[in-house]
């Protein structure tokens, strides 16, 4: 399995920051992947955004929630963040990842980040 | 929200030094404390996974231990490669929340 992160890297402040992870391999459908939005601001800490099932359920952190919608497209073995009303504060390496359920019931394959950064 | 507390926040140490970092949950998590490596321009690795099991490919010097609160994980013999900062996760409840980093860095 691997992933790979696209989208704008350069998001005006007050606009959406959109980001697609394209999944390559054949667990897409597993029952045992949840998959994840994570960032990390420069010079700062890991801070998971949320997560979506392959059913469609998404579940987000609350620090986070009002903004974020996060997506999935199984005919495309795809599933996308969107950060709503975005400030510099969202400036960030954004990584998608996939949460392997029972074993090892963590984010196992991550893909290799994209900044992203909010300036006008 | 559980919140992890990694300590210390910098580590120096030098090469074949046994490195030792904690983490702490705020509440029990039982052994659902996951271990990471990131380097500056790569993805986090996992090294750890509910607290002792070593993810594959990871070299035996990496273990951990601990269940409830706290956590520890240790480089038996620190090598060049293993200089980075290290994160704690735990994967007991949502939101998953990470510590706040460890920064192993050259004495």
């Amino acid at each position: 399995v691997q992933l790979q992160e696209s989208g704008p890297g350069l998001v005006k402040p007050s606009q959406t920051l959109s980001l697609t992870c394209t999944v390559s391999g054949d667990s897409f459908s597993s029952d045992n992947y949840y998959w994840s939005w994570i960032r990390q601001p420069a010079g700062e800490g890991l801070e998971w955004i949320g997560r979506i099932y392959k059913s469609g359920t998404a579940t987000y952190n609350p620090s986070l929630k009002s903004r974020v919608t996060i997506s999935i497209d199984t005919s495309k073995s795809q599933f996308s963040l969107k950060l709503s009303s975005v400030t510099a504060a969202d400036t960030a390496v954004y990584y998608c990842a996939s949460f392997t359920a029972l074993v090892p019931n963590a984010f196992d394959i991550w893909g290799q980040g994209t900044m992203v950064t909010v300036s006008s | 929200d559980i919140q992890m507390t990694q300590s210390p926040s910098s580590l120096p140490a030098s090469v074949g030094d046994r490195v030792t970092i904690t983490c702490r949950a705020s509440q029990s998590i039982s052994s659902y404390l996951n271990w990471y490596q990131k380097k500056p321009g790569k993805a986090p690795k996992l090294l750890i996974y509910s607290a002792s099991s070593l993810q594959g490919g990871v070299p035996s010097r990496f273990s951990g231990s601990g269940s409830g609160t706290d956590f520890t994980l240790t480089i038996s013999s620190l090598q060049p490669e293993d200089f980075a900062t290290y994160y704690c996760l735990q994967s007991y409840t949502l939101p998953w929340t990470f510590g706040q980093g460890t920064k192993v860095e050259i004495k």
